[in-house]
Formats: structure tokens, sequence, C-alpha cells
């Protein structure tokens, strides 16, 4: 089965940017998602396919893709996206569902 | 606008089956998308549970895969949960969502309810 590995925490000054990643052999035949998760609430789509937002994400959010890491690309972090970051993809052997293991990113 | 709620016990005794139902609304569950349970201990990462999809073709993931069942009611566009014996390892806040795969790479999950706390404990 593939393995999403993520950073565990990430940290950036406010109105810098930053670059959450996700490394995994799944990645070269499936595109990673993205999910921002805040304290006490449900996990929100944010970065879908190569580099496609969901209709409300703010446009300092963008997608990039290099061989089998993926990254999700905050230009200007504000400090609302402080958050916990999930990547997620498809098993490469199979149907099933895989996820990395969350960076907790801090805007200071 | 699809809107995901999940129900049921909050506490389920240790070696009993935890049971959740998600009711969607906004959209039917005969639609071609994998309606999947989602778990997450508290202050961990995600675990994918499974999916159904077409009403009945189910996918689960091999660790759980031995205690799950997931079923579809289309009558009431909902669908279910069952994790049997379970333990204090199952301690969770389950979600129910939906997920799309479109067959050439792409996948994403959305929306999600908002998500249970089911605690196992005697």
């Amino acid at each position: 089965s593939s393995e999403l590995t993520q950073d565990p925490a990430v940290s950036v000054a406010l109105g810098q940017t930053v670059r959450v990643t996700c490394q995994g052999d799944g990645l070269r035949a499936f595109f990673a998602t993205w999910y921002q998760q805040k304290p006490g609430q449900a996990p929100v789509l944010v970065m879908f396919g190569r580099n496609t937002r969901p209709s409300g994400i703010p446009d300092r959010f963008s997608g990039s893709i290099s061989g089998d890491t993926a990254s999700l690309i905050i230009s200007g972090a504000q400090a609302e996206d402080e958050a916990d970051y999930y990547c997620h993809s498809r098993d490469i052997t199979s149907t099933h569902l895989v996820f990395g293991g969350g960076t907790k990113l801090t805007v200071l | 606008q699809v809107q995901l709620q999940e129900s049921g016990p909050g506490l389920v005794r240790p070696s009993q089956t935890l049971s959740l139902t998600c009711t969607v609304s906004g959209g039917s569950i005969s639609s071609a998308y994998y309606w999947t349970w989602i778990r997450q201990v508290p202050g961990k990462g995600l675990e994918w549970i499974g999916y159904i999809f077409s009403s009945a073709t189910t996918y689960y993931n091999p660790s759980l895969k031995s205690r799950l069942i997931i079923s579809a009611d289309t009558s009431k566009n909902q669908f279910s949960l069952k994790l049997s014996s379970v333990t204090a390892a199952d301690t969770a806040v389950y979600y129910c969502a939906r997920h799309y795969y479109d067959g050439s790479g792409i996948n994403w999950i959305d929306p999600w309810g908002q998500g249970t706390l089911v605690t196992v404990s005697s």
C-alpha cells in the first residue's frame, strides 16, 4: 500500500510564503488533495488536482507537484491560515484512500 | 448544496458494536460518488475507514475490514457504519463525507459532516 509523508510542523511569518509538502510513491499516479482543519472543526477541502481551488478558497493557496512530492503553497500567509493541513490520495495498488499524517502550520 | 450529518450513540461499551448513520441532504446517495467514513482519534490524524459506491459496492480499510460493515438505505438517503468488537482504540471523532474520483487521478472529499465523537468505555 501507499503511504504519504508530511512534516509534523511548519511555521511561517505573517505575510510570508510557506510550502507544506506531501511525499509518496502514489503521487506519481494520483494527484494529492489538501484539507485544512482548524481545532474542533471538520476538515475543509482547499486544493485538488494539479492546482485547483474549490470555490471560496483564497487565491493565496496554490498547489504544485514534482515527482513523488506534492506541495501546498500559501503565498502571504494570514493568521487565519494557522491550522492542520492534511494531504490525501488513493492507494497506488488498490481503491483505498490514504492520508498523510498532517502538518501543523503556525503563523508567527 | 449537499450536506451530511452523522448520528448515533456517543458512548459504546467495549466489545459491543459501534453504529453510526449519515443522513445526506441536497443530493442523492445513488449518484456517482463514494460515500465515505473517516475517523480521527483526538489529537491525531485522519484515518480512512471505508466507503460505499452505487449503494452496494463497498471498499474497506484492510485494518478494519474484519469488523466493519458499511451499508446504504436509498429510501432514506442514508448510509451507515457498523464496527464490531470495539475497544478503547476505536474512540474517535467519526466523519461521514462524499468522495469523488474522476478515474484519471483526481479525487477529493467534500463536503464533510461535522463529525461525532464516539467514546468506547465501560
